[in-house]
């Protein structure tokens, strides 16, 4: 396996605009959690999913941010409008079971300018 | 604020000694993972250590657990250069399926 997969490496974009990452987890893995790392704040856990089902979004930072997760072999997470303080390296990982190890993908660093 | 939180913050060793970073968490948890991260990659999962286990091995690294004190820590015996990293700790808690990251230790070995 290719292990997780994430889309695009790098994005940078205006102020305003709409951002949207992208996830493609281990195939067989029903767990998958979006996380954000900044210096300042660290990693954060955004959302996860278990069985494609948002469990908890209560690190979504506000109404700007949304994740779906349409079915197990993909999820999106989507910044609208975008601002200079969404700066960060968003991460996306999945694991086989509740519980398991984590995945991680090498991540998305988006720089809003 | 974040559940687990690592001491030190940073740590510079020389290269064969032993490197130990601490980990403490708030909550009841069901495990405690420790992770590794590379400068500008993912993180990856090193060990998971169960509620009810107290320690673990894994080739050079040593995980304790005491959840009486709702600590951890990760042994990493005779380090290498290619150990420099940051090591993360994470707690999965019993109320659900969150796994919560620390701050982590950016470890360095010195050749």
């Amino acid at each position: 396996d290719a292990g997780v997969i994430q889309s695009p490496r790098h994005e940078v974009t205006e102020m305003g605009q709409e951002v949207t990452l992208r996830c493609k987890p281990i195939s067989g893995h029903n767990s998958l959690f979006w996380y954000r790392q900044t210096m300042m704040r660290g990693l954060e856990l955004l959302i996860y999913f278990n069985n494609n089902v948002p469990i908890d979004d209560s690190g979504m930072p506000e109404d700007r941010f949304s994740a779906k997760m349409p079915n197990a072999s993909f999820s999106t997470l989507k910044i609208q409008p975008s601002e200079p303080r969404d700066s960060a390296v968003y991460f996306c990982a999945s694991s086989s079971r509740q519980g398991a190890e984590a995945f991680f993908g090498q991540g998305t660093r988006l720089t809003v300018v | 604020s974040q559940q687990g939180e690592e001491d030190p913050q940073a740590l510079s060793i020389q290269e064969g000694e032993n490197a130990t970073m601490n980990c403490s968490y708030k909550t009841s948890i069901n495990n405690l993972q420790w992770y590794r991260q590379n400068s500008g990659r993912g993180l990856v999962h090193l060990i998971l250590i169960r509620s009810n286990e107290r320690e673990k091995h894994s080739g050079r690294l040593r995980v304790t657990l005491d959840t009486s004190k709702k600590s951890s820590s990760l042994l990493i015996t005779a380090s290498r250069a290619a150990d420099t990293a940051s090591y993360f700790c994470a707690t999965l808690e019993t109320s659900g399926s969150r796994l919560t990251f620390g701050e982590g230790t950016q470890l360095t070995v010195n050749p």
